[in-house]
């Protein structure tokens, strides 16, 4: 089945403990990109990225990593998490042009 | 990619069509227009996209006005399943930077 997989669904961590959300979709897809959802602000994107190794910033990059080493996986890093950063994440991932975007299921993430 | 503007919510009856508006009055000729929706506890879904004319899906219809400055996705008939957040967004084809927005938070009324 075609999907973007997304782990841990729920994480729970305190201020400055590094965490990696990973992204895996098994469609072959160049483009895959991160968003964040909190209340009242929509989805907005934090990174994105073209193909292996082309990353970019999204208009929310400030507090995270990505990489991109494998075509199929796109993991979101937290260095060092901060309160500000509880939200809700989604990864996604299309075919380069006018494809769909494919979501995952989401993270949900608390920073205490 | 052009910035979109869309109402924060709309209602409609069940069994009755809606039709959920999209402004993107800076949208270029080669933007694409896309729709998504986000049902509760769930990640966004596509719905149609298109990029002069009209569209039509299982799902919904996408009408493009001519100057392609507005659309709007037609839902034939609503279900209580329809009820989700709606998106607009527009892009040149790969996604580059892509902002959804807020969206239409769409109740559908047994």
């Amino acid at each position: 089945e075609a999907q973007v997989t997304q782990n841990p669904r729920y994480l729970i961590t305190v201020t400055g403990k590094k965490l990696t959300v990973t992204c895996s979709q098994n469609m072959n897809h160049e483009y895959m990109s991160w968003y964040r959802q909190d209340p009242g602000l929509g989805l907005r994107q934090i990174y994105y990225s073209m193909n292996v190794e082309v990353t970019d910033k999204g208009d929310v990059p400030e507090g995270y990593k990505v990489s991109r080493k494998e075509k199929r996986n796109f993991p979101l890093i937290l260095e060092s998490p901060s309160p500000n950063q509880t939200s809700l994440y989604f990864c996604a991932s299309s075919p380069l042009v006018a494809g769909k975007l494919f979501f995952g299921s989401g993270t949900q993430l608390s920073v205490l | 990619d052009a910035k979109t503007t869309q109402p924060n919510s709309m209602e409609s009856n069940e069994e009755e069509p809606v039709h959920l508006p999209c402004n993107h009055s800076t949208i270029s000729g080669t933007d694409y227009i896309h729709w998504y929706r986000q049902l509760p506890s769930q990640g966004p879904e596509y719905v149609i996209h298109g990029l002069t004319s009209n569209v039509n899906n299982r799902m919904a219809s996408l009408a493009i006005a001519e100057d392609r400055k507005s659309s709007t996705l037609i839902l034939h008939r609503a279900t209580l399943r329809d009820a989700a957040v709606y998106y607009c967004i527009s892009d040149s084809g790969g996604y580059q930077k892509v902002t959804f927005g807020i969206g239409t938070k769409l109740q559908v009324i047994p």
